[in-house]
């Protein structure tokens, strides 16, 4: 079965830079989440997309931005790293009246 | 505000032992769904479990087991005869439907180990 597929799955960069992850959820689910997993930590909410809107934020940094595309994959775009930012990144999706989330492999960002 | 605890941060245990996780949670939502996720040394998030606010049955599948209490608020996982693969950190998670928001708030997780 398809799964959600994350890229890359590492990613990294210097203080400052930027940096773009992707998501692609599993065919036919409507709805992507976002999460941040820092080193020991429970994964963060940072930002939802239902049918391509904006669906719901958690406590994502101005210095994020993202979006969901025609073809709902979705984008999470860093701008500014800092060495807080050091995380593993969850993607997830969730098919039409379901609340299963089903969880990308991560993308592990490290910024040096 | 919704509110994950999971008071035990790490379990260590012998192999063929039982161990029970403890979840208590805490919402003003009268809808919500509870959730346990896997995170395996490998790091992906693998969902074990979802159980909606009305429906208190208790669930069985293999060697897990959950026991969901609305009284005490509390959705505990068991593993009976554990194995050094279930070797894991172990998420309790809880979505809230009142208000419409459907991301997760995980509790801080235990680390269980398994010794063989």
């Amino acid at each position: 079965a398809a799964g959600v597929i994350q890229s890359p799955r590492h990613l990294i960069k210097e203080k400052r830079e930027t940096a773009t992850l992707k998501c692609y959820p599993i065919p036919r689910h409507d709805t992507v989440y976002w999460y941040q997993q820092g080193p020991g930590q429970d994964p963060q909410f940072l930002i939802s997309f239902y049918e391509k809107m904006q669906s719901d934020k958690g406590s994502i940094p101005d210095r994020f931005s993202a979006q969901q595309f025609s073809d709902y994959h979705s984008e999470l775009n860093m701008s500014s790293l800092e060495l807080g930012d050091s995380a593993l990144y969850f993607c997830a999706s969730t098919p039409p009246g379901f609340d299963e989330q089903f969880f990308g492999p991560g993308t592990r960002l490290t910024v040096l | 505000a919704q509110k994950v605890t999971q008071a035990q941060t790490e379990i260590s245990v012998v192999e063929k032992e039982d161990v029970t996780l403890d979840c208590v949670y805490e919402t003003r939502d009268t809808t919500y769904y509870l959730f346990w996720y896997k995170q395996p040394p490998s790091g992906e998030l693998v969902f074990l479990i979802r159980r909606n606010s009305f429906d208190e049955q208790n669930e069985i599948s293999g060697r897990y087991s959950w026991n969901f209490q609305k009284s005490t608020s509390s959705f505990n996982f068991t593993i009976t005869a554990s194995q050094v693969v279930d070797s894991a950190v172990y998420f309790c998670a809880l979505s809230a439907r009142d208000t419409g928001r459907r991301a997760l708030t995980f509790g801080s997780g235990t680390r269980l180990q398994v010794q063989p």
